[in-house]
C-alpha cells in the first residue's frame, strides 16, 4: 500500500542533543511537508519542499532543519537551538501544487518527540 | 499570510444531535479549503475539500461543507453524530496554486453514546 512513513513513532532525547526526525512516501510526491502538533495550537508548518534538492521555511522554521536529496525522503532535525521541541510532529506529502494546481495532502502517523 | 479561527474548541454531544463546527479564513484572494479530521489514534485524514465549484461540497461519513465567500467561512455540518464522529477536526486553507496550508486551532468533538 502507498503511504507515508514516519519513524520512530516515540522518541526520547536528551536536551541539547540533535534529533533526527525521518519520513519516507511511497505515493511519487513531488512535495512534502513538516508540520508541529502542540495541544489547542492546531499544525504549523516548519518546513516544506516542492521538489528534490529544493525547500523552504515554513511558519516555525527556527531551531529545525531539513534535506531533500531524494523525492521518497525528507527528514528533519530538531536542533539544539529549538528552544521547546516537546511536540507532535507530522509529516504530509502532496503531488506539486504547481503543475496541478491544489491537492490534499497525505499525512503520516507522526513522531511524539520528548525531550528529557 | 492567511490565518484560520476555529471556535468552541471543545464540543460534547450526544449521539444523534446535529454538528457544526465553524471555520473562519483571512485571505482575500482565491482559496483551497479543507477540512481533516484526527480520529483518536490515527492519522490526519481528509474529510473534503473545496477547490470549485458547488459552493456545498460533500465528504465521507456524511459530513458536508458549505463555502460562503462573502462571510470567508467554510463551516462543517453533520445533521445526526455518531459515537465513532469522536475525534479532532480542522479547518485548513490555502491560496490557489501554492500548498503552504493555514491550519485551525483544531475542535475537539465528543460524541457521547
Amino acid at each position: 500500500d502507498g503511504g507515508i512513513t514516519q519513524s520512530p513513532k516515540y522518541l526520547f532525547r536528551k536536551e541539547g542533543q540533535n534529533v533526527t526526525l525521518s519520513c519516507e512516501q511511497n505515493l511519487n510526491h513531488d512535495a512534502m511537508y513538516w508540520y508541529r502538533q502542540d495541544p489547542g495550537q492546531g499544525l504549523r508548518l516548519i518546513y516544506y519542499s516542492q521538489i528534490v534538492n529544493d525547500f523552504q521555511k515554513g511558519d516555525i522554521a527556527e531551531g529545525y532543519s531539513v534535506s531533500r536529496e531524494k523525492k521518497e525522503s525528507f527528514p528533519l532535525t530538531v536542533t539544539s537551538a529549538q528552544k521547546n521541541p516537546t511536540a507532535f510532529y507530522l509529516c504530509a506529502s502532496s503531488i506539486d501544487p504547481r503543475a496541478a494546481g491544489n491537492q490534499p495532502q497525505h499525512f503520516g502517523d507522526g513522531t511524539r518527540l520528548s525531550i528529557l | 499570510a492567511q490565518s484560520v479561527s476555529q471556535h468552541n474548541h471543545h464540543v460534547i454531544l450526544s449521539e444523534a444531535a446535529s454538528l457544526e463546527l465553524g471555520c473562519n479564513y483571512s485571505y482575500g484572494g482565491t482559496v483551497n479549503l479543507f477540512w481533516y479530521v484526527q480520529y483518536p489514534g490515527q492519522h490526519l485524514q481528509l474529510l473534503l475539500k473545496y477547490f470549485s465549484g458547488d459552493p456545498l461540497v460533500k465528504g465521507i461519513k456524511g459530513f458536508e461543507a458549505e463555502f460562503i465567500k462573502s462571510k470567508f467561512s467554510f463551516n462543517l455540518r453533520k445533521p445526526s453524530v455518531q459515537w465513532s464522529d469522536t475525534a479532532e477536526y480542522f479547518c485548513a486553507v490555502t491560496p490557489y496554486g501554492n500548498n503552504r496550508l493555514a491550519f485551525g486551532k483544531g475542535n475537539q468533538v465528543v460524541v457521547i453514546p
